[in-house]
């Protein structure tokens, strides 16, 4: 099977502008995850969706959105970037809500300058 | 709130020789946890869980409720374990999932 793949896997963006970044699960997978990385804060759980539906989510602010398709493809969307978004956007994909192991894509390097 | 400690940034340690990585957690909760690793160039991939009791590339980990720790050890370190080594705890709320890490060890094995 092919792994969770995450597009685009380098993203350059100004401050104020939008961005949204896609990821497509294994085949099969319903559940899939984000989480942003960054060398301060370290790997920080966004939310996770479910069957289209948000399940869970983390302590970021609501600029930080997401949402998943029918076919569990998800995309996270960050509006008005700030400096401190800058970070590697992780994307995680499951079988199900009651499997814990969560499969990991190569991430998404944001930069916003 | 939970909580994730990886005290030890980086770990050095000859290859041969026994090498653990401390975690320690704090949580209300009944925890579920796991080792999480990622060699060079590659992506984050799950090494072991608690719940399984199994032992993976010849690390195990046991999950301590009295020193709330769950530290991952190896008798005989190899070159190839090197990689960054992630905690990580699944604060779940009823079947959600919401995983906190620690901020990681990076393990380097000397020849």
């Amino acid at each position: 099977k092919a792994g969770v793949t995450q597009t685009p896997r380098y993203l350059i963006k100004t401050r104020g502008q939008q961005v949204t970044l896609s990821c497509s699960p294994i085949s099969g997978h319903r559940s899939v995850s984000w989480y942003q990385q960054t060398p301060g804060q370290g790997l920080q759980f966004l939310f996770e969706y479910f069957s289209e539906t948000q399940r869970n989510k983390g302590n970021f602010p609501g600029r930080f959105s997401g949402r998943q398709f029918s076919n569990s493809r998800s995309e996270m969307n960050v509006s008005t970037l700030e400096l401190g978004d800058s970070a590697l956007y992780l994307c995680a994909s499951s079988p199900s809500v009651t499997s814990d192991t969560q499969y990991f894509g190569p991430g998404t390097r944001l930069t916003v300058l | 709130a939970q909580r994730v400690t990886q005290p030890e940034k980086l770990l050095s340690v000859f290859k041969g020789a026994p090498v653990e990585l401390k975690c320690n957690y704090s949580y209300s909760g009944s925890p579920e946890l796991f080792w999480y690793v990622q060699y060079s160039r590659q992506r984050l991939q799950l090494l072991l869980r608690h719940i399984s009791r199994e032992s993976i590339k010849g690390f195990t980990a046991d999950l301590n409720k009295g020193e709330t720790s769950f530290h991952l050890k190896k008798p005989f370190a190899q070159e190839e374990d090197s990689a960054m080594y992630y905690c990580a705890l699944n604060a779940s709320s009823g079947s959600a999932r919401q995983l906190t890490f620690g901020s990681g060890t990076q393990l380097t094995v000397l020849p």
